[in-house]
């Protein structure tokens, strides 16, 4: 079962604008983890941001989590064609090891 | 070279054959994953192993073996392949360490496995 749902499925920009990708979960949380999936490629990890944590920051990307809500969302500022992939969240769940559960992706286009 | 390598890359084989697919790591982490991705539905976890005398089926585990043969070593196997295990494979690794549940994965690139 998922545990993340993304929104939105998919976003078309152009350069230079940001992009916010949101993250919905269900049982409460370790960590949420945001990754990135180039087309035939594997993921690749962005950002980490821990349950006690609200907002994380690591070059153009700024990700929140609000926990009394439940979801996440990743801000990418002046996106670049370069950012075109698929984004994904996942969580590791306060009962669980280290394994992760995924949500369904966004899939992000920038175009020139 | 990458850090975590999977073979093959892709494979296209017959219903009822066995498979095995491999992954090999040089990140010299204890845990490693197997996922599976299907068009729309993210990634879903079939087995881990948080060393070599440990292994754990994950979400979607029936129809899949693994073994790990080493701590740098981990393989999956579909016995009896069926059509609706078509999909795309990954291998993932973490570190242990302090804080071991804060450890990002680092994935493969994936084996395309097609079942006729």
């Amino acid at each position: 079962s998922q545990q993340g749902e993304e929104d939105p499925q998919a976003l078309s920009i152009q350069e230079g604008e940001n992009a916010t990708m949101n993250c919905s979960y269900k049982t409460s949380i370790n960590n949420l983890q945001w990754y990135r999936q180039n087309s035939g490629r594997g993921l690749v990890h962005l950002i980490l941001i821990r349950s006690n944590e609200r907002e994380k920051h690591s070059g153009r990307l700024r990700v929140t989590l609000d926990t009394s809500k439940k979801s996440s969302s990743l801000l990418i500022t002046a996106s670049r064609a370069a950012d075109t992939a698929s984004y994904f969240c996942a969580t590791v769940t306060s009962s669980g090891y280290s394994t992760l559960t995924f949500g369904k992706g966004t899939m992000l286009l920038v175009s020139p | 070279d990458a850090d975590v390598t999977q073979t093959p890359r892709n494979r296209i084989t017959k219903t009822g054959k066995r498979i095995m697919l491999e992954c090999s790591q040089t990140k010299g982490h204890d845990r490693m994953y197997w996922y599976r991705q299907d068009p729309g539905l993210g990634l879903r976890l079939i087995y881990y192993s948080f060393d070599v005398k440990d292994i754990n089926k994950g979400e979607i585990s029936d129809g899949y073996s693994v073994s790990r043969q080493a701590q740098a070593k981990f393989s999956l196997s579909l016995e009896s392949a069926i059509p609706n295990q078509t999909a795309l494979y990954f291998c993932a690794t973490s570190g242990r360490g302090q804080g071991a549940n804060n450890q990002p994965q680092h994935f493969g690139d994936g084996t395309r496995l097609s079942i006729l």
